[in-house]
């Protein structure tokens, strides 16, 4: 079965643009949520879907939103780059937020 | 305020010997607590579980234990294997829900062949 795949994985954008973020769950699992990891802040955590809704949502700006559509595929999105945003975003997926989730290998964003 | 406290952001030990890594967490709430293992260039990898009814899971080399009035976490892992190093980052859920966990900010774990 394959993994979580997240695309890009590298990418670098300078302060002021905005990025979109590609997650692909595992076949099968129907909730995706998005963390943000930072060497001073650790692994924070964005928002989750749940079938296409917004089930949770994290203490970040409305610069960071996010979708999930019907084959359960998510993205998510930071408008108005800042420096600060420069992170590694990582997506995990589980068939329901009740179990466990598995991580992909994360997308490095570099704002400049 | 961190919610979720990993105090040692470093732990060195000698290949065979017993590996123990800590974890506090401030809110009586949580209910779910996790281990995942994250090595370079990868996303975090699930290790261990543990719910609040329970104070100790075994997996293999892996053991978790909760002391709930203490509100901290242990992983212990024995033996401990070079293949064993990364970093160990603690998680906890409340309410049932792991869709959104809150993680500690990691221990990096070396183990010494």
């Amino acid at each position: 079965k394959a993994g979580v795949t997240q695309t890009p994985r590298y990418l670098i954008k300078t302060r002021g643009q905005q990025v979109t973020l590609s997650c692909s769950p595992i076949s099968g699992h129907r909730s995706v949520s998005w963390y943000q990891q930072t060497p001073g802040q650790g692994l924070q955590f964005l928002f989750e879907y749940f079938s296409e809704t917004q089930r949770n949502k994290g203490n970040f700006p409305g610069r960071f939103s996010g979708r999930q559509f019907s084959n359960s595929r998510s993205e998510m999105n930071v408008s108005t780059l800042e420096l600060g945003d420069s992170a590694l975003y990582l997506c995990a997926s589980s068939r329901d937020n009740q179990e466990t989730q598995y991580f992909g290998p994360g997308t490095r964003l570099l704002v400049l | 305020d961190q919610q979720v406290k990993q105090n040692s952001p470093s732990l060195s030990v000698q290949e065979g010997r017993i590996s123990i890594l800590n974890c506090d967490y401030t809110n009586s709430m949580f209910d779910y607590f996790l281990w995942y293992k994250k090595y370079p260039a990868e996303g975090p990898t699930f290790l261990i579980s543990i719910s609040s009814i329970k104070d100790k899971n075994e997996d293999g080399r892996f053991t978790v234990f909760l002391n709930k009035s203490a509100k901290h976490l242990s992983l212990h892992i024995v033996p401990s294997q070079p293949g064993d190093s990364a970093v160990y980052f603690c998680a906890v859920s409340y309410g049932g829900s792991q869709g959104n966990l809150i993680f500690g900010k990691g221990t990096k774990l070396s183990v010494k062949p």
